[in-house]
């Protein structure tokens, strides 16, 4: 019962390094997701997929790169880190849209610094 | 876009002593919403819905939430708080009809104290 899996816990990265966060769920769904949550911003959606195969860009894409071959999996790429990347950041997924009433079920979070 | 609010940054009590934390919301037709609870260093863990039916919705925890219509909003209420409870809660409401997205309040950090 493991639901959304996110790796690793904690990262430090130097200014210019790349990395992948990795997060996946066995529950099958259709639907899943990366926020990155700051102090006083809340939780702000990066990249979305609706299908394997299928990404879209969310409020704040640019620097992060997404790509779905599985249902299961969801990888989030740093392309060229930067300090404002420091954040954490949460993978999600839904069986279907919440607008029509399902849960999104998130990872436990991935702590990152960049220095 | 549909939105919620949370119109307390902090909620003190003592344990033993009811839990309300507050969420009022903004959406165009019926309301699905959501209640989320997240301990420190953890991710969000839900707590409970509602979609349609019983106002009283029943979650995790021994947490319920009151969906009231005429006050358009869903406060989240425990009967007895434990030093346990002690955490940051969130409301959220899909952004809009057709959306993955969720708008989240800006959360409730709720302190029980023994």
């Amino acid at each position: 019962n493991a639901g959304v899996t996110q790796t690793p816990k904690f990262q430090v990265l130097k200014t210019g390094q790349s990395m992948t966060l990795q997060c996946a769920q066995d529950m099958n769904h259709e639907y899943m997701s990366w926020y990155r949550q700051d102090p006083g911003m809340g939780l702000r959606l990066i990249h979305y997929s609706v299908g394997a195969g299928i990404t879209d860009q969310g409020e704040v894409p640019n620097g992060y790169n997404v790509s779905r071959s599985t249902t299961e999996d969801f990888p989030l790429r740093l392309l060229s880190a930067a300090p404002s990347q420091t954040s954490v950041y949460f993978c999600a997924s839904s069986l279907r849209l919440p607008s029509s009433g399902n849960t999104i079920y998130f990872g436990e979070g991935s702590w990152l610094t960049v220095v | 876009a549909q939105s919620v609010a949370q119109p307390e940054d902090q909620v003190n009590v003592a344990e033993g002593n009811p839990l309300t934390v507050k969420c009022t919301y903004s959406v165009s037709g019926n309301p699905y919403l959501f209640w989320y609870v997240q301990y420190p260093n953890r991710g969000l863990q839900f707590l409970l819905k509602y979609i349609t039916g019983d106002n009283l919705v029943k979650g995790s925890y021994g947490f319920e939430a009151e969906f009231n219509k005429s006050q358009t909003s869903f406060h989240l209420k425990k009967p007895s708080a434990l030093v346990s409870d002690s955490a940051l809660y969130f409301c959220a409401v899909p952004r809009a009809v057709n959306d993955y997205k969720l708008s989240f309040g800006a959360g409730t950090t709720v302190t029980v104290r023994a």
